[in-house]
């Protein structure tokens, strides 16, 4: 199998606040995991590539400080929207590629609403 | 970059009836071609994938085929069924960037019974 999981499914927070998402690759190892973004009724947009113990790269108009992402081992990586605004409400999803192939799983993705 | 292009952006059917979804890449160093079905709230689901290497593959009735000259690939689902209803995705990829996918604009399916 290729299991990815996400955590939380969902969340609510403050304007200003900061919320952590976990993405885990279950039964394989992921060098390489994705964060997507997708707004409702849009497609997905990728947001950084992690790869494991180095800095994640980020597409162009993303914002680094904003979106952190930490690829600490081969079966995590986290997403932590800094100073979250109503803007940032968003589906979050992330995927895991096996080692360097390109078959990415996606993760059951992460409800962000910021009031 | 690369760009991919998705048509229709809403499709209808009779059920039993086929499906065919067109996507078109611009970026002729893409080699790996995923369709994803998507269901409201959840994740995308990986439904079947075609490389450069190969023109067609099948998986039951859902079949892809791969026009790497016109940089056009198509999804084509036969015998369509109410559960075949959902948002489908096609992507592409290069090995050169990084395996990353670049997604279409996305398919509404309705399978109507």
């Amino acid at each position: 199998g290729a299991v990815v999981s996400q955590h939380p499914s969902w969340v609510i927070c403050k304007s200003g606040t900061s919320v952590k998402i976990e993405c885990r690759s279950l039964d394989f190892q992921a060098t390489t995991m994705f964060w997507y973004r997708q707004f409702p009724k849009q497609s997905l947009m990728l947001m950084a590539t992690s790869n494991e113990g180095s800095k994640a790269t980020y597409e162009q108009g993303v914002e680094k400080d904003k979106f952190l992402i930490n690829h600490a081992s081969l079966t995590l990586s986290t997403l932590t929207v800094t100073s979250a605004h109503p803007e940032d409400s968003s589906f979050y999803i992330c995927s895991a590629a096996k080692g360097y192939t390109d078959t990415q799983y996606f993760g059951p993705g992460t409800r962000l609403t910021v009031l | 970059g690369e760009n991919v292009e998705q048509h229709p952006s809403t499709l209808s059917v009779q059920e039993g009836d086929s499906a065919v979804i067109k996507c078109t890449y611009s970026d002729s160093a893409s080699n790996y071609f995923p369709w994803y079905k998507q269901e409201l709230g959840k994740r995308p689901q990986l439904i079947i994938d075609i490389r450069s290497n190969v023109g067609e593959k099948k998986d039951q009735r859902i079949a892809v085929t791969l026009n790497k000259t016109a940089k056009h690939f198509s999804l084509h689902i036969t015998e369509t069924q109410p559960e075949d209803s959902a948002v489908y995705f096609c992507a592409a990829s290069a090995m050169e960037y990084g395996n990353k996918l670049v997604f279409g604009a996305g398919t509404i399916l309705r399978v109507k019974s």
